[in-house]
């Protein structure tokens, strides 16, 4: 069964710096590699995913992340932290080899951004 | 123009009740599913429809029921509701890429 792994359930930074998420994912097959943002009191939208193709990924709202078949990793990154992206983030992937297969969730990474 | 719609958005009720969680897409997608995500904000799948046809159904007691009238909708019932139900759950419809988009989620407390 695949499983995601966050590194860290809180994560601050100062604004300005570089945001560094990490996820790492378990499955004999690299997975759908999906990163979601979620704003308190709302539900999760989608930053970026990686299916197929170029490794580094560019999403919404000036973040990125880098598949790593050899490190089974899909860290996400932003180099200059807002204020605005104070929120949680999750890693979710889902198996290629299946239509249609529900997303499978690391626990969250809570960001807060001080001013 | 919600691609992903829930109604209602809070729920509160009281042990025993029988309530009901309305979704709804926009987006044409075959597919739908319910999550549950957990005081801890953890996020698991609970059911997946695929053209009104439930294809996964996890480990969830039988009080919950998720019935599909037509693909663009996927309502979800709960019987008998305990305070360990007391959750956020989010519908969600996902495209043949595998991404999928979540509803704004519905916060059921239950006293």
């Amino acid at each position: 069964a695949q499983s995601v792994t966050q590194l860290g359930s809180h994560v601050s930074v100062s604004e300005g710096a570089l945001v560094l998420l990490r996820c790492n994912y378990s499955s004999s097959v690299p997975p759908y590699l999906f990163w979601y943002v979620q704003y308190p009191n709302q539900g999760l939208q989608l930053l970026l995913k990686y299916t197929t193709g170029a490794t580094l990924v560019k999403g919404i709202n000036g973040f990125e992340a880098e598949f790593k078949k050899s490190e089974t990793s899909f860290h996400l990154t932003k180099p200059s932290a807002h204020m605005s992206d104070a929120a949680e983030y999750f890693c979710a992937v889902s198996d290629r080899n299946s239509g249609n297969t529900p997303l499978v969730f690391g626990k969250g990474t809570r960001l807060s951004v001080i001013a | 123009d919600t691609a992903v719609s829930q109604t209602p958005k809070y729920l509160v009720t009281q042990m025993e009740n029988d309530k009901s969680i309305k979704c709804e897409q926009n987006l044409g997608h075959d597919t739908m599913y319910w999550y549950k995500q957990d005081s801890k904000k953890f996020l698991k799948i609970m059911f997946s429809y695929n053209n009104k046809e439930l294809i996964i159904n996890e480990t969830v007691p039988n009080r919950f029921s998720p019935k599909s009238p037509d693909k663009a909708h996927l309502n979800l019932h709960i019987n008998s509701l305990e305070l360990g139900d007391s959750a956020v759950y989010f519908c969600a419809s996902g495209t043949a890429a595998y991404e999928q988009y979540f509803g704004p989620g519905t916060r059921l407390t239950v006293t």
